[in-house]
């Protein structure tokens, strides 16, 4: 069974520019959820969606948003880049149907913004 | 506002001794608790969880212990293995609500040979 798959692993970026993120789930999970893990910071909640609605979203700006296909997979756009948005963003999905609450996480996309 | 902390940002520990990995949590709400391991350039891989109903939950080499009283949970490994050097994030949620999970910022375990 194929894991979270994410594109591009790596992104530069100038700032004041958009960037574009995608996830793919692991099939049959319908919940995607967004992560930032700046440097020296545990990973911080961005965005939810689930059965295409954005369910949840973390203490970020809203240049920071998403949205989620019909496919479940999910994209991430970051509006006028900052310099403090270069961080490694990490997808995770879910079955929303499973007793645990584990996520299950993409390897990431490192975003540097310069 | 960190509701979840790991204070200590690492630990180092030969091999086949124990590696106690320690969290501590503000929010009374969260009722959940997870821990990731995490290698270089991969994404967080699941380890263990514990539901606030219980107050130990083991899985091979693999057990965790919540004191809720206190607010604190750990990690325990055993025996540890050069393999298990990654970093180690405690999570929590509270069931039933936004599923958003609240991370701390890890800490790097190092198992020598």
């Amino acid at each position: 069974e194929a894991g979270v798959t994410q594109s591009p692993t790596h992104l530069i970026k100038t700032r004041g520019q958009q960037a574009t993120l995608r996830c793919s789930p692991i099939s049959g999970h319908t919940s995607v959820y967004w992560y930032q893990q700046a440097l020296g910071l545990g990973l911080q909640f961005l965005l939810w969606y689930d059965e295409g609605e954005e369910r949840n979203r973390g203490n970020f700006p809203p240049r920071f948003s998403g949205r989620q296909f019909p496919n479940y997979s999910s994209e991430l756009n970051v509006n006028a880049l900052e310099l403090e948005d270069s961080a490694l963003y990490l997808c995770a999905s879910r079955w929303p149907g499973q007793t645990s609450y584990e996520q299950y996480f993409g390897p990431g996309t490192r975003l540097t913004v310069t | 506002d960190q509701q979840v902390k790991q204070n200590s940002p690492s630990l180092s520990v030969q091999e086949g001794r124990i590696s106690i990995l320690n969290c501590d949590y503000t929010n009374s709400m969260f009722d959940y608790f997870l821990w990731y391991k995490k290698y270089p350039a991969e994404g967080p891989t699941f380890l263990i969880s514990i539901s606030s109903i219980k107050d130990k939950n083991e899985d091979g080499r693999f057990t965790v212990f919540l004191n809720k009283s206190a607010k604190h949970l750990s990690l325990h490994i055993v025996p540890s293995q050069p393999g298990d050097s990654a970093v180690y994030f405690c999570a929590a949620l509270t069931q039933g609500g936004s599923e958003k999970l609240v991370f701390g910022k890890g800490t790097k375990l190092t198992v020598n040979p």
